[in-house]
């Protein structure tokens, strides 16, 4: 079993529907959660991230952390054919060492005009 | 507009042969990460550098695979001998320091090279 779990999809919606996107983890020492937007083609780029359990917004995407489920979401608000991509959660503790990513496998997000 | 490049964007070769990707970090950036990406595994840490020494190599298949950082703007990945379970989409990526905390980097991705040995 991997350490971050992450549906594939894809995840298909309409525009303007709110995208909710998840990934659960097992290792309870983790405490830095972040979500990376990746085109296709391209290399994976930082949208937000979080530490230890909570709430963070910024425009249009909410990242939610609770440790106690270990399980993490992202969610995007009035989503944009412009979101179709994949969404990659990552994870870091200090057992693995700050800088060392745990990634899930990501979420291929589908944003019909 | 700095941004972490990297060379071949695209490689197909024989299995055997040696194959070398290089990394252009941002400038100023003192932390050089390199990843593997496949759809089955998803992106794996093979290696990382700060101030180009090698801070942790666990992810690298010892035998085969090799990383170095010449000098502050070149990294370096090699293969040799390259093998078909290679194939994949390797990542460089080059990190500042945040000043957050214990998260001291934000890793900016290269666009990545494209392997396929046959």
């Amino acid at each position: 079993q991997k350490e971050v779990e992450q549906d594939p999809g894809p995840l298909s919606v309409p525009e303007g529907a709110i995208v909710s996107l998840n990934c659960t983890y097992s290792n309870s020492a983790f405490q830095y959660f972040m979500w990376y937007r990746q085109y296709s083609r391209k290399g994976p780029e930082l949208l937000m991230y979080t530490y230890s359990s909570g709430n963070k917004e910024d425009g249009r995407f909410t990242a939610q952390v609770d440790k106690s489920s270990k399980y993490i979401s992202l969610f995007i608000r009035d989503s944009q054919p412009s979101d179709s991509a994949t969404y990659l959660c990552a994870m870091s503790g200090p057992n693995t060492g700050f800088q060392k990513l745990v990634f899930g496998t990501g979420t291929r997000l589908l944003v019909s005009p | 507009d700095a941004r972490v490049t990297q060379t071949p964007r695209h490689k197909v070769t024989e299995m055997g042969q040696e194959v070398t990707m290089r990394c252009q970090p941002i400038l100023g950036h003192n932390t050089v990460f390199w990843y593997r990406q496949t759809m089955m595994q998803g992106l794996e840490l093979l290696a990382y550098f700060r101030n180009r020494a090698p801070l942790d190599d666990s992810g690298m298949p010892k035998d085969r695979f090799s990383a170095e950082m010449p000098d502050a703007t070149l990294a370096t990945l090699k293969i040799q001998p390259s093998e078909p379970r290679d194939s994949a989409v390797y990542f460089c990526a080059s990190g500042s320091p945040s000043g957050q905390g214990p998260l001291r980097d934000t890793q900016y991705f290269g666009p990545g090279t494209r392997l396929t040995v046959l």
